[in-house]
């Protein structure tokens, strides 16, 4: 199936810093992919749709200044968390978007995910 | 809005048969997922299902779709230690945008040997 990468896998910062998370698809090409936080013991939280040379869609309640999507390439994504702070602490998961055939597959792929820790 | 419901938890014995169940709300799903989280990874999509089909069997797994009472389940046969994670059901209310599906909080499957 489709490969996403999403890196880093864990990063530990400082309170006050940003911390950039990169998810790419590396043998296809992903107009649309998606940006998601997984609290622990919970179900995904969509947070933004990431469309390629546009500005990203926020899902209602979610900070586009705090969380800054960028989607350059057909392959690339990244979120950048601003000014972190612990409560920014989370699993952060990315997945491109297949769109084949219309009916054919509307499929997403995830990342691995990233664990953030804010001190 | 959406809602997808599932039950939070399953165990079962090492060579036995698990059934996930999973409903929903929106009855304009088109598409239905299955996805399996192992411990500190992202989700791998196990296999999904249009909205016009009853059932679809992949290997060790049997997807069943009640359209009428929106109920999906997800059947793993001869169930392994290494099928232990969360599995989330999902529903995609249109073909166009798999991303703003709706997932279920989860079921941690729990393989006993």
């Amino acid at each position: 199936g489709a490969v996403v990468s999403q890196h880093p896998s864990r990063v530990i910062c400082k309170s006050g810093t940003s911390v950039k998370i990169e998810c790419r698809s590396l043998d296809f090409q992903a107009t649309t992919m998606f940006w998601y936080r997984q609290f622990p013991k919970k179900s995904l939280m969509l947070m933004a749709t990431s469309n390629e040379g546009s500005k990203a869609t926020y899902e209602q309640g979610v900070e586009k200044d705090k969380f800054l999507i960028n989607h350059a390439s057909l392959t690339l994504s990244t979120l950048t968390v601003t000014s972190a702070h612990p409560e920014d602490s989370s699993f952060y998961i990315c997945s491109a978007h297949i769109l084949s055939g219309g009916l054919a597959k509307n499929i997403q792929y995830f990342g691995a995910g990233t664990r953030l820790s804010v001190l | 809005g959406e809602d997808v419901e599932q039950s939070l938890f399953l165990s079962v014995r090492e060579g036995d048969s698990s059934v996930i169940n999973c409903t929903y709300t929106d009855s304009s799903s088109t598409y239905l997922y299955w996805y399996k989280q192992e411990p500190g990874a992202g989700l791998q999509l196990l296999t999904y299902i249009f909205s016009n089909m009853d059932m679809k069997q992949d290997q060790r797994l049997t997807v069943l779709l009640n359209k009428k009472d929106k109920h999906l389940s997800l059947r793993i046969a001869d169930t392994q230690t290494g099928d232990s994670a969360i599995y989330f059901c999902a529903e995609s209310p249109n073909n166009t945008n798999a991303g703003k599906s709706t997932f279920g909080d989860g079921t941690t499957l729990t393989v006993k040997p």
